[in-house]
């Protein structure tokens, strides 16, 4: 049974627009959550974190929004550059452990 | 600095044996963890390690192992390979263990590719 979520196998966004990527989870005693990119033929790179006890969290064009009642978390890249084209999986964790169980990831393409 | 190593990058085995995979951690991490990452399954949590001592292990049969030495570095061993082994296995470092720790990034190296034929 999948815990965390990614419905959209994949996105496509214009460059300067907003990419929206999407994650739900099922498992309420999550209490961190994180956003990774994903290239081929490279391992996986830490984007964006966010605890539970917030609601939404920033770093530069990436911002992360958790919506707890819902089980629904966002990551919102602004403006899209074409280099942001890749796989993002969402993972979720409880804080004081390291094992992150990811979603299956969704492939966002940026076009210029 | 360097980042996390995994040997070998790619390798092809045959139904029955046996393999094992080396991680290195950042320097100055302890804590290294090890996923497999599948087109069907996507990426899935094997065990995690701190000081030498298995903190964590995801549901993955006996034949799946793992150690950490006294140096933090990791090898993982496969026993029996069966066809469905075959993916990407990835290695994770941080510097403890816990994610929800001010600067506590787990960072990821770059895999090692196992194709079971």
């Amino acid at each position: 049974d999948q815990q965390v979520k990614q419905n959209s196998p994949s996105l496509s966004v214009q460059e300067g627009r907003i990419s929206i990527l999407n994650c739900d989870y099922t498992n309420s005693m999550f209490d961190y959550f994180l956003w990774y990119k994903k290239y081929p033929a490279e391992g996986p790179t830490f984007l964006i974190s966010i605890s539970s006890i917030k609601d939404k969290n920033e770093d530069g064009r990436f911002t992360v929004f958790l919506n707890k009642s819902a089980k629904h978390l966002s990551l919102h890249i602004v403006p899209s550059q074409p280099g942001d084209s890749a796989v993002y999986f969402c993972a979720a964790s409880y804080m004081a452990g390291t094992a992150l169980i990811f979603g299956k990831g969704t492939t966002l393409s940026v076009s210029s | 600095k360097a980042g996390v190593t995994q040997t070998p990058r790619y390798l092809i085995k045959t139904r029955g044996q046996q393999v094992t995979l080396s991680c290195s951690p950042i320097s100055g991490h302890r804590s290294v963890s090890w996923y497999q990452q599948t087109p069907g399954q996507g990426l899935q949590f094997l065990f995690e390690y701190f000081s030498e001592t298995q903190r964590n292990k995801g549901n993955f049969p006996g034949r799946f192992s793992g150690r950490q030495f006294s140096n933090s570095r990791s090898e993982m061993n496969v026993s029996t390979l069966e066809l469905g082994d075959s993916a990407l296995y990835l290695c994770a470092s941080s510097q403890r263990p816990g994610t929800g720790t001010i600067g506590n990034t787990i960072y990821f190296g770059e895999g090692s590719w196992l194709t079971v034929v």
